[in-house]
């Protein structure tokens, strides 16, 4: 079955930029997109399509795409973002959906 | 406002049954694909399925997981959106979230999830 590779965690301080990637064999063919997700709440979607940003969404959050790696970035860290990342995407036929394992962001 | 509220969770003996229903409300339901992701205690989120819009012919799909045992359905004349689950196993214990969104996903929402509880 298809997967999506992500760091298990990240560490930055405040003000630093946070950079979190995603590796899958089917992301230079489908869209990926990246979820917030804040302990007891529900995700948040923040990026879509690699890199378009949803209205609402602060503009230190940030998506690009490379080759079989996707990747988020945060400029500017505050302490609200403290939070776990999901990336989601496809796979090569574009029928099943799949979420990266997650990646702990903490801001030192 | 768009809300997204989920029901029907609780606590089921292995191989039995249990629905849970989404109601959505603040948004056009029936242009909307819905999908179901859930999340085990201290897990990561998992794709449950989704079903497609009506104007893209309302299939559904879902992950092998549950394949032949979950079955995910729409009534866009009430804006609610359902997902059947049999023969379920302790390992569906999870919170499950529905979501809708659009194509391509510029609008996207989810509901605050219910809990499932599979134990005898």
């Amino acid at each position: 079955s298809y997967e999506l590779t992500q760091p298990p965690s990240v560490s930055v301080s405040p003000g630093q930029t946070a950079r979190i990637t995603c590796s899958g064999d089917a992301l230079p063919k489908q869209y990926a997109y990246w979820y917030q997700q804040k302990p007891g709440q529900a995700p948040v979607l923040v990026i879509y399509k690699d890199s378009e940003r949803p209205s609402g969404i602060p503009e230190r959050f940030s998506g690009s795409s490379s080759g079989t790696t996707v990747t988020l970035t945060i400029s500017g860290v505050q302490a609200e973002d403290e939070a776990d990342y999901y990336c989601q995407s496809a796979d090569s036929s574009g029928t099943y959906e799949v979420f990266g394992g997650g990646t702990k962001l903490t801001v030192l | 406002e768009v809300q997204l509220v989920e029901s029907g969770g609780g606590l089921v003996q292995p191989g039995r049954s249990l629905r849970l229903s989404c109601t959505a409300s603040g948004f056009t339901f029936g242009d909307y694909a819905m999908s179901w992701v859930r999340q085990a205690p201290g897990k990561g989120l998992e794709w449950v399925g989704f079903i497609r819009s009506k104007a893209y012919g309302g299939t559904t799909e879902y992950a092998a997981s549950v394949k032949g045992r979950f079955t995910i359905s729409r009534d866009d004349s009430k804006s609610i959106a359902y997902l059947q689950m049999n023969s379920l196993k302790t390992e569906d214990t999870a919170v499950y979230y529905c979501s809708g969104y659009d194509t391509g996903k510029s609008a996207d929402y989810w509901g605050q999830g219910t809990l499932v509880t599979v134990s005898s």
